[in-house]
């Protein structure tokens, strides 16, 4: 079966432009996360879904970062415009919602520079 | 205070040794606690979950929990250099959330 799958999973871009993230999660998994990855900040929750809602995204930096869930097998991370602090490894992963040890399955990660 | 804390290291342990990852955490509704071992340049991936007070063992891993001092910790047996890699501990925040919240990662390096 295949794993939470991210793209694109290189991304290289001038500051100011848009960049998009992409993940695909589980098939059957309805909770869906969003992190971002940095060596001084370490793994932080940007935003989860259940059930394809927006449930907390209070990690969400500010209003230059988006995401969706349009339905249970899509979501997507935006940045417009996008700013060299935003070079980061951002990880999509999902698990099914409702029980507390429930595993967290990650993708593989998008590394983005932002130049 | 963050609400995951772990010393960053490195830990550096002898090949063979026990290996001991420490980890605090500030909200005491807590339900879970998980262990993530994440080599360089790749994705996390689950070593084992505890939720219940005292010791769970898995091989050459053990979790320990207590939840009255806040406090999580892995021991690792038999140290390989196999087992060199950032440990990550993450937290399920308590009540009807499914926040998952990790701290910074303690970097282990195995000396063969």
């Amino acid at each position: 079966d295949a794993g939470v799958i991210q793209s694109p999973r290189h991304e290289v871009t001038e500051m100011g432009q848009e960049v998009t993230l992409r993940c695909k999660p589980i098939s059957g998994h309805n909770s869906l996360f969003w992190y971002r990855q940095t060596m001084m900040r370490g793994l932080e929750l940007l935003i989860y879904f259940n059930n394809n809602v927006p449930i907390d995204d209070s990690g969400m930096p500010e209003d230059r970062f988006s995401a969706k869930m349009p339905n249970a097998s899509f979501s997507t991370l935006k940045i417009q415009p996008s700013e060299p602090r935003d070079s980061a490894v951002y990880f999509c992963a999902s698990r099914v919602a409702g029980g507390p040890t429930g595993e967290l399955f990650f993708g593989e990660g998008s590394r983005l520079t932002v130049l | 205070q963050k609400e995951v804390e772990q010393n960053s290291g490195p830990l550096s342990v002898p090949e063979g040794a026990i290996a001991s990852l420490n980890c605090t955490y500030s909200d005491r509704g807590s339900q879970s606690f998980f262990w993530y071992r994440q080599y360089s340049g790749k994705s996390p991936e689950l070593i084992m979950f505890i939720y219940s007070n005292g010791d769970k063992e898995d091989g050459r891993f053990t979790a320990q929990l207590n939840k009255a001092s806040q406090y999580v910790s892995l021991l690792i047996r038999d140290s390989q250099p196999s087992d060199s890699a950032t440990y990550l501990c993450a937290v399920n925040k308590g009540g009807a959330t499914n926040k998952l919240i990790f701290g910074t990662g303690t970097l282990l390096a195995v000396q063969p």
